[in-house]
């Protein structure tokens, strides 16, 4: 079945990179996206790639896409308190044409001052 | 702000009540979502609401009952619910509902049930 999957925490220094990791198992999935939670908040779409693409830069945020090994991640660039949130990766899953988006458990990022 | 509302932002009931959560987006979308988000688990899709006709149930037990009156308005009516049914349920809005349609989340209604 359809599946992602993420650490659950990361914790990083602020000005320092910061890696966000997910693997997911649908190899027919046609976008991949990452989403921001803030505490108290609903989802907010961060961005989102194409499968037929390896690399996503939008300012302060990379994504980088291993179709083989089924890998994404989001780099995100000089990370300010203000990125700590919960991190979702999710993927469109297969199979009909509803826009079913498959989630990861989240990662929490915490930055620290 | 996403331009997608939910009400109430907090509730809590017992397990013979009945209650209803709403939605409400201001976006022209055409497709309503609702989702439960339980601690440490992924979040789940419930119900996919398009153009008002509900196009996909995830097996979600008859507890849950939604409501699609137009594509701006979704509700989701509650009753006899169990304490493992304590969780944020978030509802999400799309233009369509195609995988290149955006979904937009609104806060969430957080849900405890004693």
């Amino acid at each position: 079945g359809e599946d992602v999957e993420q650490s659950l925490f990361l914790s990083v220094r602020e000005g320092d990179s910061s890696v966000i990791n997910c693997t997911y198992t649908d190899s027919s999935s046609t976008y991949l996206y990452w989403y921001k939670q803030e505490p108290g908040a609903g989802l907010q779409l961060l961005t989102y790639i194409f499968s037929n693409m390896d690399m996503k830069q939008d300012q302060r945020l990379t994504v980088l896409l291993n179709k083989k090994d089924k890998h994404l991640s989001l780099r995100i660039a000089d990370t300010q308190t203000g990125d700590s949130a919960i991190y979702f990766c999710a993927e469109k899953g297969s199979g009909g044409a509803t826009n079913k988006l498959i989630f990861g458990t989240g990662t929490l990022l915490a930055v620290q001052p | 702000e996403t331009g997608v509302t939910q009400t109430p932002r907090h509730l809590v009931m017992g397990m013979t009540n009945k209650k209803s959560l709403k939605c409400e987006q201001h976006l022209g979308h055409n497709a309503m979502y609702w989702y439960k988000q339980s601690a440490k688990k992924p979040l789940e899709l419930m119900f996919v609401y398009n153009f008002k006709e509900q196009t996909e149930n995830n097996s979600v037990p008859s507890r849950f009952s939604p409501e699609c009156p137009n594509s701006s308005h979704l509700f989701l009516h509650l009753h006899t619910l169990q304490p493992e049914d304590s969780a944020l349920y978030l509802c999400a809005s799309s233009q369509g509902a195609s995988g290149t349609d955006t979904q937009y989340f609104g806060p969430g209604t957080r849900l405890t049930v004693l």
